[in-house]
């Protein structure tokens, strides 16, 4: 039982560079997430999707884009990196379509920007 | 401007003792109030919740005590273990969206 998968689990990127954060639940929960946690701090919403062909912006969206490519997937990408993007990004879903209380995550992608 | 924040920021204790994290909070319009468990290089887990109805709420040697009044929360933790040893965040929620306070690193000597 996977769960809430991410690829990949470690990038490092030069500034400028694009690059797409990968997601997949196999749970078939209709809401889905995208967090990032910088050291000492909470997890701070980017990007959601309460459902298949719907996103909206979090907390800290500047800088990302998502897609919702099925209800399995949320992919998020990052167009030009940012030495302020560094950090560990999660993906997390949940059963509650729009409730915005993430119930399960993946492990993490760490993302180094130089 | 913070609208949830979490003391200690660190926490020892001793195996079988009680482990208390708290969490205040600002809007009173937070609806839902859930806590995370995070161990090294894994993603957070809830581990319980509560809502702003219920005075508490227990699950096995975890348990939420909520004051609606002095706008504060608590996740208690019974008889302490090594293995409970992780960073544990609450949260708050409005409108479905939810707020992080900063993390207690816990950590329980045997």
């Amino acid at each position: 039982n996977a769960g809430v998968t991410q690829t990949p689990k470690f990038q490092v990127l030069k500034t400028g560079q694009s690059m797409t954060l990968q997601c997949a639940q196999d749970m078939n929960h209709n809401s889905m997430y995208w967090y990032r946690q910088d050291p000492g701090m909470g997890l701070r919403l980017i990007y959601y999707s309460a459902s298949e062909g719907t996103t909206d912006k979090g907390e800290v969206p500047n800088g990302y884009n998502v897609s919702r490519l099925n209800k399995r997937e949320f992919s998020l990408r990052l167009e030009s990196a940012a030495p302020s993007q560094t950090s560990v990004y999660f993906c997390a879903s949940s059963a509650d379509r729009g409730s915005h209380q993430p119930q399960h995550f993946g492990d993490g992608t760490r993302l180094s920007i130089l | 401007q913070q609208q949830v924040k979490q003391s200690p920021q660190s926490l020892i204790v001793q195996k079988g003792g009680i482990s208390i994290i708290n969490c205040a909070y600002e809007n009173t319009a937070f609806d839902y109030f859930p806590w995370y468990q995070q161990f090294p290089g894994k993603g957070p887990a809830l581990l319980i919740a509560i809502r702003p109805d219920v005075s508490e709420k227990k699950e096995g040697r975890f348990t939420i005590s909520f004051n609606k009044s002095a706008k504060q929360f608590s996740l208690h933790i019974m008889d302490s273990q090594p293995g409970d040893s992780a960073t544990y965040f609450c949260a708050a929620t409005v409108a479905g969206k939810s707020t992080f306070g900063d993390g207690t690193t816990l950590t329980v000597k045997p």
